[in-house]
Parts: C-alpha cells; sequence; structure tokens
C-alpha cells in the first residue's frame, strides 16, 4: 500500500508570494492534517480535513488555509508568506480522524522563504 | 493546559544500553498517548501507543510506561542499537481532537 505522498519536496519563495502545498493520503483514509515542523516550535498542528470538511483548527493565521476533494487529496495555502514561514510541512492521514489513531505522515515539503 | 513537556532534549547512550525518555502533561481530559521515530528527511512514524487504562505497554524493545497520577509517560528502549537514533517526539490527545506533541528528544546511540 502506497503511503502518503507530499508534493513539492523542497519549495523556495519569497516574501509575499503565495504557495501551494499538496498531499495525497494513503488509500481509504478520509482524514488529512497538517503541521508545521521547526527547530523551535517544534510539531505544531495546523488543521485537520475529514470528507471535505475542516474538523479541527490549530492557532495558526488565517494565511494559512487548506481544503480537501472529493478524493480525501488535500491542498494547505499560504498566503503572503513571511520569512518566519520557513519550515517542514508535514501532511499526515489516518482512518477516522487526527485525534486517538495512528496518524501516518509523509515526507514532508520543506518551504524556504528568501 | 495543552502542553506536553519532553526531556532530554538530547540523549546519548550507548549500543546495548537502555534509553529512556520522559514527558509529562497537565490535560487529565487526554486519552491517547502515542509515540513517533522521525529520521532525519523523513517524516515521523509512529512506533508504539498506550491508552491510560493501562500502566505499561510492550512491542519489542521498545516499551511505554505510564503514571496517570503522576500525569508522566515515558518511552524505554532496551538494548538500544546504533539503528535507534532518531528524533523522538511524544503526544497526547483527547478523542478526536489534535495530536500535541512535544519538542522531542534527539536520540544518539554511541556504537
Amino acid at each position: 500500500k502506497a503511503g502518503v505522498t507530499q508534493t513539492p519536496r523542497y519549495l523556495i519563495k519569497t516574501r509575499g508570494q503565495q504557495v501551494t502545498l499538496s498531499c495525497s493520503p494513503i488509500s481509504g483514509h478520509r482524514s488529512v492534517s497538517w503541521y508545521q515542523q521547526t527547530p523551535g516550535q517544534g510539531l505544531q498542528f495546523l488543521f485537520e480535513y475529514f470528507s471535505e470538511t475542516q474538523r479541527n483548527k490549530g492557532n495558526f493565521p488565517g494565511r494559512f488555509s487548506g481544503r480537501q476533494f472529493s478524493n480525501s487529496r488535500s491542498e494547505m495555502n499560504v498566503s503572503t508568506l513571511e520569512l518566519g514561514d520557513s519550515a517542514l510541512y508535514l501532511c499526515a492521514s489516518s482512518l477516522w480522524g487526527v485525534g486517538n489513531q495512528p496518524q501516518h505522515f509523509g515526507d514532508g515539503t520543506r518551504l524556504s522563504i528568501l | 493546559q495543552q502542553q506536553v513537556k519532553q526531556s532530554p532534549q538530547s540523549l546519548i547512550v550507548q549500543k546495548g544500553g537502555i534509553s529512556i525518555i520522559n514527558c509529562a502533561y497537565e490535560n487529565t481530559a487526554f486519552d491517547y498517548f502515542p509515540w513517533y521515530q522521525q529520521f532525519p528527511g523523513k517524516g515521523p512514524a509512529l512506533l508504539i501507543a498506550i491508552r491510560p487504562d493501562v500502566s505499561e505497554k510492550k512491542e519489542g524493545r521498545f516499551t511505554i510506561s505510564f503514571n496517570k497520577s503522576a500525569k508522566q509517560f515515558s518511552l524505554h528502549i532496551m538494548d538500544s542499537q546504533p539503528g535507534d537514533s532518531a528524533t523522538y517526539f511524544c503526544a497526547a490527545s483527547r478523542g478526536a481532537q489534535k495530536l500535541v506533541f512535544g519538542q522531542g528528544t534527539r536520540l544518539t546511540i554511541n556504537p
């Protein structure tokens, strides 16, 4: 069974631009969550989508948004990029949700802001 | 109340030794406590998880010990091997709510 696939693996942008990251979950998984990982803040939850609806949300500004399609694939968008947005963005999928069940992570998209 | 505090930040253990990583939490409503392992360039992978109705869970060389009254849980890696060198994260969640992660422990196993 194929794992969680994130594209692209690396991305370089400049301040003020916007970016869209993509995540394909494990087949049959309906929940997709997004995390930001930085050396200083660790792993922080961005949001979760289940059946095309946002079900949980972390404490990030509105510049961070996402969506999920009917095939469970998900995209995350960051607008008006700031230097502090440089991070590894991880996507995780699970059968039913973000809470008390195994989350299967992709290898992430490394976003660098110049 | 949503925090999970993990220690130590880094740990060096000799091959064959026992690696111990500790986590503490405040929210007594948490009901799921997983540990994740992350290698450089890879996403975290679930190692082992425990629920508060048991005090210990063992899978191979990996054991979670859970102390509900102290609001602490720990990961023990027995017979540590160089291949165990990675960053380890504890986490906690309540019901279907988000996972809250500890800050991570960078483990190095010296051959």
